[in-house]
């Protein structure tokens, strides 16, 4: 049963630190995408790679944030100096990249920043 | 760009009832539609998807969809909730490469 997985699934750390967030997508799977969910905000796209060429990362805190496909078995989203305000859930989804293609998302990365 | 509109932030309903949760998307053009579940504590997960082809569209767990391009609709039905469809509902469009989320429907299932 394919599936994307992310590590870790849980993460609390204290403002100032860095946090790495990594995902591994569904073999096969060339697009990758990573959101952040939050209570006020819904689900936001941060970031999306096809064949691990970043393609879109306008939503995404530039000066923050960082998101990198260092072979096509592994995302990572990287946060240097976290705030509480990243405090949220962080979702890793792979698709095929197509036009009508779904896509599959990770169970999640609960980020709490102190 | 493409947009979706759920209508209702939270829908209640008794267990055992019908359900319909509403979207409306946004495009004057060829458009491919999602409807994505998440759980308590869990990712998305697509319940059903309508690319062409007949406009009522079967999924997971008993909901179905039905596309209407001429009301540009694709409202979310289940004919008998049960406990376990407690979760958010989120309606999406595909736009080229990506897929553009409503903002989600919690639905309530009431004993």
């Amino acid at each position: 049963d394919a599936r994307v997985t992310q590590t870790p699934r849980d993460k609390v750390t204290e403002m100032g630190q860095e946090v790495t967030m990594r995902c591994q997508p569904i073999l096969g799977h060339n697009t990758v995408f990573w959101y952040r969910q939050t209570m006020m905000q819904g689900l936001e796209l941060l970031a999306y790679f096809r064949n691990r060429a970043p393609l879109d990362d306008s939503g995404m805190p530039k000066d923050r944030f960082s998101a990198e496909m260092p072979d096509a078995t592994l995302a990572t989203l990287k946060i240097q100096p976290s705030e509480p305000r990243d405090s949220a859930v962080y979702f890793c989804a792979s698709g095929l990249g197509n036009s009508g293609s779904a896509q599959f998302f990770g169970p999640g990365t609960r980020l709490t920043v102190l | 760009a493409q947009s979706v509109t759920q209508l209702d932030s939270q829908v209640p309903v008794f267990e055992e009832a019908p359900v319909e949760l509403r979207c409306n998307y946004s495009s004057s053009v060829s458009v491919y539609l999602f409807w994505y579940v998440q759980y308590p504590n869990q990712g998305l997960q697509l319940l059903l998807k309508y690319l062409s082809g007949s406009t009522l569209v079967k999924g997971i767990n008993g909901f179905e969809a039905e596309f209407n391009k001429s009301q540009t609709s694709f409202h979310l039905r289940k004919p008998s909730v049960h406990i376990s469809d407690t979760a958010e509902y989120f309606c999406a469009v595909s736009e080229v490469d990506k897929i553009i989320f409503g903002k989600g429907t919690r639905l309530h299932i009431l004993p």
